[in-house]
């Protein structure tokens, strides 16, 4: 069965400041998406950056970038130059099948001024 | 596109009542998905359907939930009987269906579901 392990229920950063959140998932599986969604308080699930497994290369998106370790099956979120706007749960995800995507219990991040 | 909306946003019901979520989801879409959500966990999957096809339904899903998308376009999710642990967010979501597993899914707003 695959999981999703978040170990951090919370974090909090300066604005500015870059922070890393934690992943690490199980599965048995070779071929396989992870993602990184953000929950601001309107509860709205966005995608915030995805990885494909088979890919070495580091997923980055803007001011978002992640660490793919497929062997530790470790895939933390780094966000830089954090912005308030960044305050959110973030939710690591696994997908196998599109149709059973698992969700770790999420870490709460607070932006402060 | 105006993404996927998910109403009521809220629903307070009493214990024993039966409710009906709808979604709509992103026009050209042709996956849809129903998720849970308690405070303090992440989503949890219940079912989804391709077209008008429920193709997949989670344990959590009891005899007492079910799904439909009759023309493959909104959904809606009816819990009869309500009990209190019933009690959550209920997440739709859509995708557009790609070999793989990679494709991206959108998510509603959620709705919200108070059993007293």
């Amino acid at each position: 069965a695959q999981t999703v392990t978040q170990s951090q229920p919370e974090m909090s950063v300066q604005e500015a400041e870059t922070v890393t959140l934690s992943c690490t998932y199980d599965t048995s599986e070779n071929n396989y998406y992870l993602f990184w969604y953000k929950q601001p308080p309107s509860r709205q699930m966005i995608l915030v950056i995805r990885q494909e497994a088979y890919k070495q290369q580091n997923a980055t998106e803007n001011r978002f970038s992640v660490n793919f370790q497929k062997a530790a099956k470790s895939f933390s979120l780094k966000i830089s130059d954090s912005q308030l706007g960044d305050t959110a749960m973030y939710f690591c995800a696994f997908a196998y099948n599109n149709n059973d995507m698992r969700f770790g219990a999420g870490t709460r991040l607070t932006v402060k001024p | 596109d105006t993404g996927v909306s998910q109403n009521p946003r809220h629903k307070i019901t009493k214990r024993g009542q039966n409710v009906t979520f709808r979604c709509d989801p992103i026009s050209e879409h042709n996956r849809l998905y129903w998720y849970r959500q308690t405070l303090g966990q992440g989503p949890e999957f219940l079912t989804y359907f391709q077209n008008e096809a429920q193709l997949e339904k989670s344990r959590l899903l009891s005899d007492r939930f079910s799904a439909e998308r009759p023309k493959g376009s909104f959904s809606t999710l009816e819990i009869q009987r309500t009990e209190q642990g019933d009690s959550a967010m209920y997440l739709c979501a859509s995708s557009l269906a790609a070999k793989g597993p990679g494709n991206t899914i959108y998510f509603g707003e959620g709705s919200w579901l108070t059993v007293v």
